[in-house]
C-alpha cells in the first residue's frame, strides 16, 4: 500500500525548533521529489517547501525561507522537515506529499500522494 | 492572499453542473505551467482530483473535467453528487517565486 505517515509534530514555543519527519512505504521513494504543505486552521492550502529525487533542488515558500530545511534520507525512505524559529503564524497541519515527478526540470508538479497530518501549534 | 484566485464558494442542486475557476498570470498559468485540482473533504487530506489540465488519475470519475486557457483554469463537476460537498484548490508553479502555488481554495456546497 502507498503510504506516507509524518510524525514530530507537537506544541513548541515561540522561537524554538520542531523537527518533522514523514515516512514513506509502497513506492520507490528515490525516484520521486517531495514536498511539505500546510494548512493553518479553517485556512488552505499552503506549499511550504520541495526537494528533487536526488535532493539537488530545493526551494521554499517566501513565508519559511531561511528559518526552515528540508532534507530527504533515501536510504531510509523518509523526508525531513526542520523547523527554527518557529512563530505564531506557523502553527499549522504539516502533509508530506508526493510529486508525480522526479523535479528533474525543477519545476514541481501535481501531489497524488498525501499523509495524514501533523499538526504544529506554536505558542507560548 | 494568495497568487491563484478562486471564488471562495459555489453552489448546485444534485445532477448539476458547476465550475470552478482559477485565475493567476503570466508567471504561473499564464506562463505555460501545468494546473492541477485537488478535492478535500471534510476532516481529510487533500486528494488529487485532476492534474496536468485534464488528465484524470486512476479512480476519479469522469464527472471531473478540467481545462486552461491563457491566464485561467476551470474545474468542471457535472451530474452533481450530494459526497461532492467539499474544498477544491487549483495549483500550479510560478517561475517568479520559484515554487509551487496553491489558490485560496473553493467551498462547494451540494443544496
Amino acid at each position: 500500500e502507498v503510504q506516507l505517515v509524518e510524525s514530530g509534530g507537537g506544541l513548541v514555543q515561540p522561537g524554538r525548533s520542531l523537527r518533522l519527519s514523514c515516512a514513506a512505504s509502497g513506492f520507490t521513494f528515490d525516484d520521486y521529489a517531495m514536498h511539505w504543505v500546510r494548512q493553518a486552521p479553517g485556512k488552505g492550502l499552503e506549499w511550504v517547501s520541495g526537494i528533487t529525487w536526488n535532493s539537488g533542488n530545493i526551494d521554499y515558500a517566501d513565508s519559511v525561507k531561511g528559518r526552515f530545511t528540508i532534507s530527504r534520507d533515501n536510504a531510509k525512505n523518509s523526508l525531513y522537515l526542520q523547523m527554527n524559529s518557529l512563530r505564531a503564524e506557523d502553527t499549522a497541519l504539516y502533509y508530506c506529499a508526493k510529486d508525480i515527478g522526479a523535479g528533474s526540470s525543477s519545476i514541481w508538479l501535481a501531489f497524488d500522494i498525501w499523509g495524514q497530518g501533523t499538526m504544529v501549534t506554536v505558542s507560548s | 492572499q494568495s497568487v491563484l484566485t478562486q471564488p471562495p464558494s459555489v453552489s448546485g442542486a444534485p445532477g448539476q453542473r458547476v465550475t470552478i475557476s482559477c485565475t493567476g498570470s503570466n508567471s504561473n498559468i499564464g506562463a505555460g505551467y501545468d494546473v492541477h485540482w485537488y478535492q478535500q473533504l471534510p476532516g481529510t487530506a487533500p486528494k488529487l482530483l485532476i492534474y496536468g489540465n485534464s488528465n484524470r488519475p486512476s479512480g476519479v470519475p469522469d464527472r471531473f473535467s478540467g481545462s486552461k486557457s491563457g491566464t485561467s483554469a476551470s474545474l468542471a463537476i457535472t451530474g452533481l453528487q450530494a459526497e461532492d460537498e467539499a474544498d477544491y484548490y487549483c495549483q500550479s508553479y510560478d517561475s517568479s517565486l520559484s515554487g509551487s502555488v496553491f489558490g485560496g481554495g473553493t467551498k462547494l456546497t451540494v443544496l
